[in-house]
């Protein structure tokens, strides 16, 4: 069973830096590309960044272009987001997403953890 | 970036109705779209990828239809538990994007 499991999310200060989290398991990591959603609570789903399944290639939203990091580790299963430079508008829930093998994306889903950007 | 319009943002419908979404890009994508279901306070879920390919273990009542700027999701029976809200999904060309999301609400 596919399982996905965020952390990392918490209360940060303006310009602050914070690091997510992304366990997975039940599927073998390093086989596909996952990506980062994030919701502003009450608002829409954004696509924030995508990783392929070796690391090799990284892609953004130009919202976080240049502040946020996707990085992953295939030998214990992680994927992470390392937020810099953090914004008011960066408050949202997080979730981390699976793609499928004909790299169509967001097959499974997390359950989500919430970063809250203030002061 | 491509934009991807969705339409209605909001519907009320009853038990049995016939539901369309509809999402526009704003260039062509082929049959790069995904459709997602959202209920309150829980991890979207994907219906559709591909376009119209049923994700194993929907119900066949959703399908979707469209390719290059025009694409649909259909509801052919609204059923209780399918009020939530709806969104698609590009991965044509990063950055990838969402469409604004359709509430489908009790009438």
């Amino acid at each position: 069973e596919v399982q996905l499991l965020e952390s990392g999310g918490g209360l940060v200060q303006p310009g602050g830096s914070l690091r997510l989290s992304c366990a997975a398991s039940g599927f073998t990591f390093s086989s596909f590309a996952m990506s980062w959603v994030r919701q502003i609570p009450g608002r829409g789903l954004e696509w924030v960044s995508g990783i392929s399944g070796s690391g090799g290639s990284t892609y953004y939203a130009d919202s976080v272009k240049g502040r946020f990091t996707v990085s992953r580790d295939n030998t214990q299963n992680t994927l992470y987001l390392q937020m810099n430079s953090v914004r008011a508008e960066d408050t949202a829930e997080y979730y981390c997403a699976k793609g499928d093998w004909l790299f169509h994306p967001c097959e499974y889903w997390g359950q989500g953890t919430l970063v809250t950007v203030s002061s | 970036d491509i934009q991807m319009t969705q339409s209605p943002s909001s519907l009320s419908a009853t038990v049995g109705d016939r539901v369309t979404i509809t999402c526009r890009a704003s260039q062509g994508i082929r049959n790069d779209v995904g459709w997602f279901q959202q209920k309150p306070g829980k991890a979207p879920k994907r219906l559709i990828y591909g376009a119209f390919t049923l994700q194993s273990g929907v119900p066949s009542r959703f399908s979707g239809s469209g390719s290059g700027t025009e694409f649909t999701l259909t509801i052919s029976s609204l059923q209780p538990e399918d009020f939530a809200t709806y969104y698609c999904l590009q991965h044509n060309t990063y950055p990838w994007t969402f469409g604004q999301g359709t509430k489908v609400e009790i009438k």
